[in-house]
């Protein structure tokens, strides 16, 4: 079956070290997106990607990086994470760049707790 | 960026019953989604609906859009335990290629 594989689905850091969140999808969407979700909040977005080897900061891009250097994977890393990137991260695709006739598919999420 | 916001934030019902909920938001849109989120969980794509449509119908699930109010309604009928979620209303802007989401309204359905 097609879909968006996130893991690992909890993760546990240090601050100051650096963690990459994998996000892997066999859906052959061409976008995809990674969601910061705080307890009560709605999603903030953090980086997307419209194609390979492109992609564009969302509303809170710093202090993370991303690369799409493959259609499948669009993985996002937190450099130094912070106690205040503790949160729920989720990763979405899309089938066309646009998003006029589609909807998002989801990830599970990963859980990530900076001590 | 404009978000959707949703009305009301909370809500707790009896299975059988009915559960609307409501999203406005500020500037003109392409479309309006709704997603459903469990515990824990990734979201799920529930319902688009177009800025020239007016009602849209998936199964148990009614969707509004009045764009001369911004505004647009998600009702769910002959509620059950597992429709026991938050759901997220979502607006994708002409102009700006990414969907906003509201804070969500949590929907506890009780057996």
């Amino acid at each position: 079956d097609g879909g968006i594989t996130q893991s690992p689905k909890y993760l546990f850091r240090k601050e100051g070290q650096n963690v990459t969140l994998s996000c892997e999808q066999n859906l052959n969407h061409d976008a995809m997106y990674w969601y910061r979700q705080d307890p009560g909040q709605g999603l903030r977005l953090i980086y997307y990607s419209q194609i390979v080897n492109d992609f564009q900061k969302g509303d809170i891009a710093e202090g993370y990086s991303v690369s799409r250097e493959k259609k499948e994977s669009f993985p996002l890393t937190v450099t130094s994470a912070q106690k205040n990137q503790t949160a729920f991260y989720l990763c979405a695709s899309c089938m066309g760049a646009t998003l006029w006739n589609y909807g998002y598919t989801f990830g599970s999420g990963t859980r990530l707790t900076v001590v | 960026s404009q978000q959707g916001e949703e009305d009301p934030q909370a809500l707790s019902i009896q299975e059988g019953e009915n559960a609307t909920m409501n999203c406005s938001y500020k500037t003109s849109i392409n479309n309006l989604q709704w997603y459903r989120q469990n515990s824990g969980r990734g979201l799920v794509h529930l319902i688009l609906i177009r800025s020239n449509e007016r009602e849209k119908h998936s199964g148990r699930l009614r969707v509004t859009l009045d764009t001369s109010k911004k505004s647009s309604s998600l009702l769910i009928t002959a509620s059950r335990a597992a429709d026991t979620a938050s759901y997220f209303c979502a607006t994708v802007h002409y102009g700006n290629n990414r969907l906003a989401f509201g804070k969500g309204n949590q929907v506890v359905v009780i057996p």
